[in-house]
């Protein structure tokens, strides 16, 4: 079975150009976070979608968007981008309040 | 808001020895956590959940505790294995989402 898989893998953009990153989860599952990863820390909790409304908002500025799509599948948008947003950018899935699966990511760097 | 302690920030043991990482949360109204295992540049591997009702999970030579009530979780590797050389980080899931701390960076030598 196919795992959560993340697109692009590592992406290279400059200051205030936009990005939009894809999440495609575990068959089945409904529910699609985001997570911010900068080097060194923990990852710090984007949103959360469930079947495609959003269920929960972290502390980011509204420079980050996200939706999800009739097959569960979500994009994370953002613009203006700043050197700071340059992380890892992790998708998971998960059964509701179950056992959240992780994909590779896409590593973000912002010149 | 959740606040996640992980202790020690690092560890490095030879092989065979038992590891033991520490994990505290400052929100006990969490419903599970989970402990998670990350390689350098790479995604989170799901290792361990144990529900909120749980005190103890077991996963072949892991074992997790949970003591909701004062915040804290422990995870014990048997046997260590420089396969084992990773970022453990722990997540105890409220309000929909995971929170967590920087994670213990171990290193087995061989």
């Amino acid at each position: 079975d196919a795992g959560v898989t993340q697109s692009p893998t590592h992406l290279i953009k400059t200051r205030g150009q936009q990005v939009t990153l894809r999440c495609s989860p575990i068959s089945g599952h409904k529910s699609v976070s985001w997570y911010q990863q900068v080097l060194g820390q923990g990852p710090q909790f984007i949103f959360q979608y469930y079947e495609k409304e959003e269920r929960g908002r972290g502390n980011f500025p509204d420079r980050f968007s996200a939706r999800q799509f009739p097959n569960y599948s979500s994009e994370l948008n953002v613009n203006a981008l700043l050197l700071g947003d340059s992380a890892l950018y992790l998708c998971a899935s998960s059964l509701l309040e179950n056992i959240q699966y992780f994909g590779a990511g896409t590593r973000l760097s912002v010149l | 808001k959740q606040e996640v302690t992980q202790i020690p920030a690092a560890l490095s043991v030879p092989e065979g020895e038992n590891l033991v990482l520490n994990c505290s949360f400052t929100d006990s109204a969490i419903y599970n956590l989970q402990w998670f295992r990350q390689d350098p540049g790479k995604g989170l591997t799901s290792l361990l959940l144990i529900q909120s009702s749980q005190r103890e999970q077991t996963s072949g030579r892991l074992n997790a505790s949970l003591d909701k009530s004062s915040g804290r979780s422990t995870l014990y590797i048997a046997a260590s294995q420089p396969g084992d050389s990773a970022t453990y980080l722990c997540a105890p899931a409220n309000d929909y989402k995971l929170s967590f701390g920087a994670g213990t960076t171990v290193t087995v030598r061989a």
